[in-house]
């Protein structure tokens, strides 16, 4: 069974710094193209971003609002997928959910709640 | 980026009943070298996170009662629930995952009348 449980949500103030961090297990994350999507308080959906395994060059993909300021990356050794946030905008506040999965989803996390406030 | 909208925005309907959602893309996500439409439908139940219901537009994944199902080809696409079930209650996405950015329709919430 596909298990995902993100960590390291929190409140940071417009201009910091959060990495997530998703723990995965129940299937093999080497080969696994994951994603992180996010939804907005009361919101939709949003796709946030990619990342391939290494077998496919490991290289990601983002969505224009967070391109340039987030970085996903993966460390294979530990099963775990990273988003790193940087410059963090009050609109980015969302519960941001890790995936498996590249455009078809289907595994979720339970999420991890960013807010974006001063 | 392509576009998706979703119809109704929201939908009451009484237990046992027909529910239909729509779903339109602003181009088509159907790939002609394996005929296949690159639409998938979630549903996220209050409180939790999103579970895929339907990909390639009419494919039931494992587990999925079939009283779901959905149709359409190209740029229409229609997701419908043939009785309604008290655990049906649920925003209802439509996504496309033809070209990146993978984009999600606005939602559509079903609720009981």
């Amino acid at each position: 069974e596909v298990q995902l449980v993100e960590s390291g949500g929190g409140l940071v103030k417009p201009g910091g710094s959060l990495r997530l961090s998703c723990a995965a297990s129940g299937f093999t994350f080497n080969s696994a193209w994951m994603s992180w999507v996010r939804q907005g308080p009361g919101k939709g959906l949003e796709w946030v971003g990619r990342i391939r395994p290494k077998t496919d060059g490991g290289t990601t993909d983002y969505a224009a609002p967070v391109k340039d300021r987030f970085t996903i990356s993966r460390d294979d050794s530990s099963n775990t997928l990273y988003l790193q946030m940087n410059s963090l905008k009050t609109e980015d506040t969302a519960l941001y959910y890790c995936t498996l999965g590249q455009g078809l989803l289907p595994g979720w996390g339970q999420g991890a709640l960013v807010t974006v406030s001063s | 980026d392509i576009v998706m909208t979703q119809s109704p925005d929201s939908l009451a309907v009484s237990l046992g009943e027909r529910a239909t959602i729509h779903c339109k893309s602003s181009q088509s996500v159907l790939y002609s070298s394996n005929n296949k439409n690159y639409l998938a439908w979630y549903q996220q139940k209050p409180g939790q996170s999103p579970k895929l219901l339907i990909y390639w537009a009419s494919t039931r994944e494992s587990g999925v009662p079939d009283r779901f199902s959905g149709s359409g080809s190209g740029t229409d696409f229609t997701l419908t629930i043939s009785s309604l079930q008290a655990e049906d209650v649920a925003v209802y996405y439509c996504q496309q995952y033809y070209g990146s950015p993978f984009t999600f329709g606005p939602g559509t919430k079903v609720h009981i009348k």
